[in-house]
């Protein structure tokens, strides 16, 4: 149990475009979710955390007009980064907490974002 | 500011080896410490988590300790093999924020 999913996972796309990442908590409903960017080599950093039906609050660096996240439903957050860089190309992994669980977090596995 | 570290950051060693993984976190006052695998291009996959009142956990060949007070934990693999090679991450919750501030990781070969 306790399974998260992104889609894709992985995509290429050209700048100044933009690129939805969906998170899915497949078998359990989430309190909250978590987006985090990990670059080559670094750890994970949070970028911004949500709860269902209300605006997510973003880390500090992070521009909420560029990366819009949307949190519709217990089982469904997305992410979509706007304007598309170069700078933007990243692996981008969610994680969500199970409504009825403890705090412990559950991941995805991953969308690998290139921006050419 | 939290800062999580992990050394060593690479390890390489022999199968059937044991090993230890150390991470240090220099803010004491967290809610649970979690360590985490995470094979090449791939997500994270939680191996153990352990909350502030807890001094240990284990599971199967893997035991990780906690000194809250101290602000470290150590990841024990016992008798590894080849496919526990892999990044292996810790994690702290900072005060049941529920907000995880990451290592960057040790990398862990494990030849056979």
């Amino acid at each position: 149990g306790a399974v998260v999913s992104q889609h894709p996972s992985w995509v290429i796309c050209k700048s100044g475009t933009s690129v939805k990442i969906e998170c899915r908590s497949l078998d359990f409903q989430a309190t909250t979710m978590f987006w985090y960017r990990q670059f080559p080599k670094q750890s994970l950093m949070l970028m911004a955390t949500s709860n269902e039906g209300s605006k997510a609050t973003y880390e500090q660096g992070v521009e909420k007009d560029k990366f819009l996240i949307n949190h519709a439903s217990l089982t469904l957050s997305t992410l979509t980064v706007t304007s598309a860089h170069p700078e933007d190309s990243s692996f981008y992994i969610c994680s969500a907490t199970h409504i009825q669980g403890t705090y412990e977090q559950y991941f995805g596995p991953g969308t690998r974002l290139t921006v050419t | 500011k939290q800062e999580v570290t992990q050394i060593p950051a690479a390890l390489s060693v022999p199968e059937g080896e044991n090993l230890v993984l150390n991470c240090s976190f220099t803010d004491s006052a967290i809610y649970n410490l979690q360590w985490f695998r995470q094979d090449p291009g791939k997500g994270l996959t939680s191996l153990l988590l352990i909350q502030s009142s807890q001094r240990e956990q284990t599971s199967g060949r893997l035991n990780a300790s906690l000194d809250k007070s101290s602000g470290r934990s150590t990841l024990y693999i016992a008798a590894s093999q080849p496919g526990d090679s892999a990044t292996y991450l810790c994690a702290v919750d900072q005060g049941g924020s529920e907000k995880l501030v990451f290592g960057k990781g040790t990398k862990l070969t494990v030849n056979p």
